[in-house]
């Protein structure tokens, strides 16, 4: 596809339950980012994959969030016995590499997954 | 600590007048700052960034050092121009930080 795609688009999951979040990344693209957004709140960093690398993972509010790129291009998010506070719309972002000036900053963003836990 | 602010949640202007969103930063370091929009029901989209001095759709935004400010302007809001608008501030080369978002209504 031409952007980056995740699945599922929304999710519903009773409380202590797992949920894994898909994110396609742009054909090539080195860098993958995740992004937490809660209602009314801007995008906030979970982490991030240099290929399958996971270079930062300092944003992953507890040990209960778990991210991979086996590959270097699919990234899983998962997330364990979902809390009430994981509710939030996750954003998947990747750029084609950012050492090169030209494309420092354009990462392009999926449509995100709204996680809501009941 | 790198801290991105966006002091108005929402801002209505009437269509044809000029808008400007704020934007103002706190980072140690050199900034690099954009701007990116979300339309509705549609991604978040890099809409500018400070290093390209571009103007697009007819924005533009200047990155003021002695401000810490990066405000976006149009000098004649358009009805499509509504949207959230985000502005972020890249630091450590693979870390965006976004501010809260300013929803911009314009209205005909």
């Amino acid at each position: 596809g031409a952007g980056v795609s995740q699945s599922p688009r929304y999710k519903v999951a009773k409380r202590g339950q797992d949920v894994a979040l898909r994110c396609d990344p742009i054909s090539g693209h080195v860098s993958l980012f995740w992004y937490q957004q809660a209602l009314g709140q801007g995008p906030e960093f979970l982490t991030y994959f240099q290929n399958e690398a996971q270079l930062d993972k300092s944003g992953l509010p507890s040990d209960r969030f778990f991210a991979e790129r086996p590959e270097g291009s699919v990234s899983t998010l998962k997330i364990q016995r979902t809390q009430q506070e994981d509710s939030a719309v996750y954003l998947c972002a990747s750029s084609l590499d950012l050492g090169t000036q030209s494309r420092i900053g354009e990462a392009f963003f999926g449509q995100g997954t709204r996680l809501t836990v009941v | 600590a790198q801290r991105v602010t966006q002091p108005e949640k929402l801002l209505s202007v009437f269509k044809g007048a000029p808008v400007e969103l704020k934007c103002n930063y706190s980072y140690s370091g050199s900034p690099e700052l954009f701007w990116y929009v979300q339309y509705s029901r549609q991604r978040l989209q890099l809409l500018l960034r400070h290093i390209s001095r571009e103007s697009i759709k007819g924005f533009t935004a200047d990155l003021n050092k002695g401000e810490t400010s990066f405000h976006l302007k149009k000098p004649f809001a358009q009805e499509e121009d509504s949207a959230m608008y985000y502005c972020a501030l890249r630091y450590n080369f693979n870390k965006f930080y976004f501010g809260s978002g300013t929803k911009l209504n314009v209205k005909p």
